[in-house]
C-alpha cells in the first residue's frame, strides 16, 4: 500500500506571496492533518480534515488555511507569507473517527525569502 | 494544556550498546506514538503504544499510563539509528491532534 504523499517537497518562495501545499493519503484513510516543524517551535499541530470538514484546529493565525477533498486529498494555504513561515510542513493520515495512529508523509520544507 | 517532556535531549553512543528514552506527559492519553524522524526530514512510525509493552526487533516500548510515562529502549545500536526520536500523545483535549514532545538527538559512532 502506498504511503502518504507531499507535493512539492521544496518551494522558495518571497514574502508576501501565498502559496499551497498538497497531501495525499493513504488508500483508505479519510482523515488528513497538517503540522508544521521549525527549529524554535518544535512540531505544532495546524489542523485536522475528516470527510472534508475541518475538525479540529491549532493555535495559528487565519492566513493558515486547508480544505479536504471527497477523494480524501488534502490542500493547505498560507497567504501573505513571512519570513517566519520557513519550514518543514508534515501531513498525517489515519483512519479517522478517533485516536488512530497517524502516517507521516515526507513532508514539504518552504522556505520564505 | 498537556505538556509532553521527553529526556534525555541528547545522547550519544558507541556502536552496540544499550539505550533508554523516556517521554514524561501531564495527562492522561488517547493515544501514544513514538516516531524516529530521518535526515530527510520524515518521521518514521516506531510504536503506537497508548499502553503496554510492544517489541519490534532490537526496538521495544512500554508505556505506563497510569504513572504517565514512556519508554523506548533500543539494544544494540547502530549508525542508523541516529537521529531525532519524538514521542507525541493525543488527549481528549486536544481531540486527534498530536502534541509532541522536543525529542532526544541520539548520535550513534561506530
Amino acid at each position: 500500500k502506498a504511503g502518504v504523499t507531499q507535493t512539492p517537497r521544496y518551494l522558495i518562495k518571497t514574502r508576501g506571496q501565498q502559496v499551497t501545499l498538497s497531501c495525499s493519503p493513504i488508500s483508505g484513510h479519510r482523515s488528513v492533518s497538517w503540522y508544521q516543524q521549525t527549529p524554535g517551535q518544535g512540531l505544532q499541530f495546524l489542523f485536522e480534515y475528516f470527510s472534508e470538514t475541518q475538525r479540529n484546529k491549532g493555535n495559528f493565525p487565519g492566513r493558515f488555511s486547508g480544505r479536504q477533498f471527497s477523494n480524501s486529498r488534502s490542500e493547505m494555504n498560507v497567504s501573505t507569507l513571512e519570513l517566519g513561515d520557513s519550514a518543514l510542513y508534515l501531513c498525517a493520515s489515519s483512519f479517522g473517527g478517533g485516536p488512530y495512529e497517524q502516517y507521516f508523509g515526507p513532508g514539504t520544507r518552504l522556505t520564505v525569502t | 494544556g498537556i505538556q509532553v517532556e521527553q529526556s534525555p535531549p541528547d545522547l550519544i553512543l558507541q556502536e552496540g550498546a544499550n539505550s533508554t528514552l523516556r517521554c514524561n506527559f501531564s495527562d492522561s492519553v488517547n493515544n501514544l506514538q513514538w516516531f524516529h524522524q530521518n535526515p530527510w526530514g520524515q518521521l518514521i512510525n516506531l510504536f503506537y503504544i497508548p499502553s503496554g509493552t510492544k517489541q519490534n526487533g532490537r526496538l521495544s516500548a512500554t508505556t505506563v499510563a497510569t504513572e504517565r510515562y514512556s519508554l523506548l529502549y533500543i539494544s544494540s545500536s547502530q549508525t542508523t539509528d541516529s537521529g531525532v526520536y519524538f514521542c507525541a500523545v493525543v488527549t481528549n483535549q486536544a481531540g486527534t491532534a498530536l502534541i509532541f514532545g522536543k525529542g532526544t538527538t541520539l548520535s550513534v559512532s561506530s
